[in-house]
């Protein structure tokens, strides 16, 4: 059982490059979240989903796209990489379908992204 | 506005006990997690209170009170692996997950 996958583990970028991060879950969890992890601060959700085709923001969604085609998969794209977005990225996932009580999180590995 | 207070870091001994608090303003209260995350690594769900009282998992307690907004996290038996940030989340009226900045806890042998 892989639990939640992300891929990549590390990645630099230059400013205004594109890229996708990937995450997938074998959980078969309705809900799906990235969140960004920046030292000194708690984890900031960037946007989540409670199933496939529906999606919504968290709290810093500025400078990022989500999209939800199945179940299994959440990527997060970076449209115009900015230097304020280098931090380390987790994909979550949840049995719950939004509603979070009780329902842990289940985090993948992080992407550590630098943007130069 | 929403805050979850913790220490930034603690320092123990090996075999002993350590408590992390955590106290917490949101709008809305419906549940209030421990996560572990070693250094370099993902979050791993350590506890849930929902209801006042301790919550006991083997050398882990986690005790909440509601009407004083407060958590914390008791670890006994220290071992130099629980070498750990311990993070503090709360479940909002919107059933939002509102996060702490984590307690650094280091273990001296």
């Amino acid at each position: 059982n892989a639990g939640v996958t992300q891929t990549p583990k590390f990645q630099v970028l230059k400013t205004g490059q594109s890229m996708t991060l990937q995450c997938a879950q074998d959980m078969n969890h309705e809900y799906m979240s990235w969140y960004r992890q920046d030292p000194g601060m708690g984890l900031r959700l960037i946007h989540y989903s409670v199933g496939a085709g529906i999606t919504d923001q968290g709290e810093v969604p500025n400078g990022y796209n989500v999209s939800r085609s199945t179940t299994e998969d959440f990527p997060l794209r970076l449209l115009s990489a900015a230097p304020s977005q280098t931090s380390v990225y987790f994909c979550a996932s949840s049995y719950s379908s939004g509603d979070l009580n009780n329902s842990p999180l289940h985090f993948g590995n992080g992407t550590r992204l630098t943007v130069t | 506005g929403q805050n979850i207070d913790q220490p930034t870091e603690m320092t123990a001994t090996e075999g002993a006990i350590v408590q992390i608090n955590c106290t917490y303003q949101t709008s809305g209260f419906n549940g209030l997690f421990w996560y572990q995350q070693h250094a370099g690594e993902a979050p791993t769900f350590l506890s849930y209170n929902v209801l006042d009282g301790l919550e006991e998992k083997g050398r882990f307690s986690s005790f909440l009170s509601r009407s004083k907004g407060y958590s914390y996290l008791l670890l006994k038996e220290l071992q130099m692996k629980d070498s750990a940030s311990y993070l503090c989340a709360v479940t909002d009226s919107n059933y939002q997950l509102i996060w702490g900045a984590g307690t650094k806890l280091i273990i001296k042998p």
